[in-house]
């Protein structure tokens, strides 16, 4: 079957830079997303990536590696509004979405 | 409208009745789809829409149809509701749903509450 893989929840503190990891087993690759859902709201689009390596943009970042099935998001100078769940999701062989359960955030002051 | 509006924002509704969720999006998208939100679960695809006319069955279809007469609406149909369809529904649309880079934009969803 398939499965994405991620932390239930993680903390951190504001100012600080925090990495959620992202593992996948998927009939197939066509691309790794992340976004951004805060409490009550909408997914919104992070970042995507579909080769190996570190995409940036501005303060956060996300890494795939394609070969270990693995991606994080890199979130640099932490902001009380950056508390949020993030959500990972692949793009299977037939271009469908196959999403993780998400990782909520708390960020502390 | 600016992107995609779902109606309604909440609704509580009897086991059995009939429910339809609407979604509109004015940006021209080719592709639609339905989801729904449960506590603990990744988003989970009902049916999806790659162009007017067309739909196709996601991974929990059941009790739940779909339609696209036109490009812009995405009505999701509850025949005969049951308490296991008590969820949060996001409808989005994406610009052509065959390619990898297709990022999908979501609507603010409807929280739907079945007794």
């Amino acid at each position: 079957g398939q499965n994405i893989d991620q932390p239930t929840e993680m903390t951190a503190t504001e100012g600080a830079i925090v990495q959620i990891n992202c593992t996948y087993q998927t009939s197939g690759f066509n691309g790794l997303f992340w976004y951004q859902q805060h409490a009550g709201e909408a997914p919104t689009f992070l970042s995507y990536n579909v080769l190996d390596g570190l995409e940036e943009k501005g303060r956060f970042s996300s890494f795939l590696s394609r070969s270990k099935g693995y991606s994080y998001l890199l979130l640099k100078e932490l902001q009380m509004k950056d508390s949020a769940s993030y959500l990972c999701a692949v793009r299977d062989r037939n271009y469908q979405l196959i999403w993780g359960a998400g990782t909520k955030l708390i960020i502390k002051p | 409208i600016a992107g995609i509006t779902q109606a309604p924002t909440s609704q509580i509704l009897a086991a059995g009745r009939r429910m339809t969720l609407r979604c509109t999006q004015d940006m021209r998208h080719n592709a639609m789809y339905w989801y729904r939100q449960d506590l603990g679960l990744g988003l989970r695809l009902i049916h999806y829409s790659n162009t007017a006319g067309t739909t196709g069955k996601g991974e929990v279809p059941d009790g739940y149809s779909v339609s696209r007469a036109n490009t812009d609406d995405f009505p999701l149909t509850l025949a005969s509701a049951v308490p296991s369809q008590t969820s949060v529904y996001f409808c989005a649309s994406s610009d052509s749903g065959t390619t990898g880079t297709d990022t999908q934009y979501f609507g603010p969803g409807t929280r739907l509450t079945v007794l």
